[in-house]
């Protein structure tokens, strides 16, 4: 284990849904980050949180909806998804500026119907 | 255009052989390469790190190079185990924290 969990692993959900995927890190990290991954595609980072704040946000739609309660929680809230939104959600953390070796969780494979 | 490419996209090997994977990258300035690897259900994890400076990096049977003059970068897995079986991604980071990332090598290890 990484030291970084996700919930849930799967999610089915229809497009008038609103659900909320949730990330908890136990390495003492100050930054977390969400990512995108779709199949045979890189990575797409999402958005990243530095000491609770947001820092950056790469032209995300709205529908997604990011939240840091403190260091060790991330949420993602998810609402009027589209087909295109299934994948794998990934979640990461890093103690940013000291060490840039992300943590990542095992992901929530998310189905949009 | 994705800064930093992978090839090949998938390959299949017979446990006990070598393979090498490819990850040619245009970003700049360039900080350092890490690849991961990414078992089937499970996030990415960190094999190997390299500085501009760093021409070879070994984790047990998987050694990594890198040619800063061309932009290009390898990873070796000697003698395959059927746990070799995942995808290998080539990250790229720049002198100003941002990453780039390849779309991975998806490697199958038969018996």
């Amino acid at each position: 284990e990484t030291g970084v969990t996700q919930t849930p692993r799967h999610l089915v959900m229809g497009m008038t849904n609103k659900k909320s995927l949730k990330c908890e890190q136990h390495l003492g990290h100050n930054a977390m980050y969400w990512y995108k991954q779709s199949a045979k595609k890189p990575l797409e980072l999402m958005f990243v949180y530095s000491l609770e704040e947001r820092v950056e946000n790469n032209s995300v739609p709205s529908r997604f909806s990011p939240e840091c309660p403190n260091s060790s929680h991330l949420f993602l809230h998810l609402h009027t998804l589209q087909p295109e939104d299934s994948a794998l959600y990934l979640c990461a953390s890093s103690q940013m500026r000291v060490t840039d070796t992300q943590y990542f969780g095992p992901g929530t494979r998310l189905t949009v119907l | 255009k994705n800064q930093v490419e992978q090839s090949p996209q998938s390959l299949i090997i017979l446990e006990g052989k070598n393979c090498t994977l490819q990850c040619n990258y245009t970003v700049s300035p360039f900080s350092n390469l890490r690849w991961y690897k990414q078992d089937t259900g499970r996030g990415p994890v960190s094999l190997t790190i390299m500085t501009f400076s760093e021409n070879t990096k070994s984790n047990g049977r998987y050694t990594a190079t890198l040619d800063a003059d061309t932009k290009q970068s390898s990873l070796h897995i000697t003698a395959s185990q059927l746990s070799d079986s995942a995808s290998y991604i080539c990250v790229v980071k720049r002198d100003d924290y941002k990453l780039s990332f390849g779309a991975g090598t998806t490697v199958t290890v038969r018996a």
